[in-house]
């Protein structure tokens, strides 16, 4: 069975930018969430998605926001981008809502904002 | 709202030695507990998990973890380390019907041949 595939891997953007990163959960699992890691924050949770539904936000600005479609897969997407926003975006599916049944992550999209 | 302390940022430990990573929430209501490695370049992998029951959790990759009420502790364990199992470790702790992970700052295992 595939594992969670985000895409792209890589993204070099520069300040004021948009960016969507995409991530594809791993078949038949229908939630999706989404965390931030960065050195000095550490992992902080953005938000997920159920059945195209988002269930649960972090405390992250309005320019963070996602959305899931209905084969589940979803995008996340970031306005005006900030220095502060470099970080890897790991994204995280599992079979139901909540964290009961295991999240199973991707391997990130590392963003570098210049 | 919850929070998670790893007591130790960087292990080093010898191969073939046990570890032990500690790790303390606070959280005065019903918690999910959770222990998962992040390989270089990796995702995380979730190692172990305790929801209710047994408080002595046993995971993959021969770790174990306790889980101590009184204590508000969550320490992972394995008796013989191998050099495969340097990696970055969080603890995690979720309140029960939550739907998001509250991640501690990670602890640095490194193991030397």
């Amino acid at each position: 069975k595939a594992g969670v595939t985000q895409t792209p891997r890589y993204l070099i953007k520069t300040r004021g930018q948009q960016v969507t990163l995409s991530c594809s959960p791993i078949s038949g699992h229908r939630s999706v969430s989404w965390y931030q890691q960065t050195p000095g924050q550490g992992l902080q949770f953005l938000f997920e998605y159920f059945s195209e539904t988002q269930r649960n936000k972090g405390n992250f600005p309005g320019r963070f926001s996602g959305r899931q479609f209905s084969n589940s897969r979803s995008e996340m997407n970031v306005s005006t981008l900030e220095l502060g926003d470099s970080a890897l975006y790991l994204c995280a599916s599992s079979l139901t809502a909540g964290v009961r049944d295991p999240l199973h992550f991707g391997n990130g999209t590392r963003l570098t904002v210049t | 709202a919850q929070s998670v302390t790893q007591l130790d940022s960087q292990v080093p430990v010898f191969e073939e030695a046990p570890v032990e990573l500690r790790c303390n929430y606070s959280s005065s209501v019903s918690v999910y507990l959770f222990w998962y490695v992040q390989y270089p370049n990796q995702g995380l992998q979730l190692l172990l998990k305790y929801l209710s029951g047994s408080t002595l959790v046993k995971g993959i990759n021969g770790f174990e973890a306790e889980f101590n009420k009184s204590q508000t502790s969550f320490h992972l364990r394995k008796p013989s380390v191998h050099i495969s199992d340097t990696a970055e470790y969080f603890c995690a702790v979720s309140l029960s019907g939550d739907y998001k992970l509250s991640f501690g700052a990670g602890t640095t295992v490194t193991v030397r041949a």
